[in-house]
């Protein structure tokens, strides 16, 4: 398996723009973890699913975020509209269980 | 709510020598412990995954213990090489994956 893949890689907007992170997790993990890492807050849980259902999303900022998971095979994460706030690492990582797999990440910057 | 603490935030150490990382957690009710590796601009990269009726793990220099009572973990990382210069992170699994804030090594040629 090509492991967790996530795009882009980077992502540059301006602010009140709409910015949609994609995630593809490994076939067969339950579970899909979006994540943010800045500096100055480290790793945030943002949501995760589990059979692609939303399982907790209390780490969601504010209304402006959200997340899907149509099917076992894809995952989104929307910012509408974005703020530089925002402008941070996203990650991906995928679980079958109590181990965790992660992406490469989505450096977002918005100015 | 799950608490992980990581001491020291950062450590400098020369070349060769034998080092020790340290992870905490207030609630002993774990399934997993797990460490990661995480260098600059990248994503984290799993090295040892302990699980709750372990005691310890071990890959090549790397060898992860694991203390559930306690609620410690450490990971030691055996003659240290500039290459192993990065940011390590311990997470518990309960009903998700709880992180600590890491450990910065640099690691001086």
């Amino acid at each position: 398996d090509a492991g967790v893949i996530q795009s882009p890689r980077h992502e540059v907007t301006e602010m009140g723009q709409e910015v949609t992170l994609r995630c593809k997790p490994i076939s067969g993990h339950d579970y899909l973890f979006w994540y943010r890492q800045t500096m100055m807050r480290g790793l945030e849980l943002l949501i995760y699913f589990n059979n692609n259902v939303p399982i907790d999303d209390s780490g969601m900022p504010e209304d402006r975020f959200s997340a899907k998971m149509p099917n076992a095979s894809f995952s989104t994460l929307k910012i509408q509209p974005s703020e530089p706030r925002d402008s941070a690492v996203y990650f991906c990582a995928s679980s079958p269980g109590h181990e965790a797999f992660f992406g490469q990440g989505t450096r977002l910057t918005v100015v | 709510k799950q608490e992980v603490t990581q001491i020291p935030a950062a450590l400098s150490v020369p070349e060769g020598e034998n080092l020790v990382l340290n992870c905490s957690f207030t609630d002993s009710a774990i399934y997993n412990l797990q460490w990661f590796r995480q260098d600059p601009g990248k994503g984290l990269t799993s090295l040892l995954l302990i699980q709750s009726s372990q005691r310890e793990q071990t890959s090549g220099r790397l060898n992860a213990s694991l203390d559930k009572s306690s609620g410690r973990s450490t990971l030691y990382i055996a003659a240290s090489q500039p290459g192993d210069s990065a940011t390590y992170l311990c997470a518990v699994t309960g009903n998700q994956f709880y992180f600590g804030t890491g450990t910065s090594l640099t690691v001086i040629p």
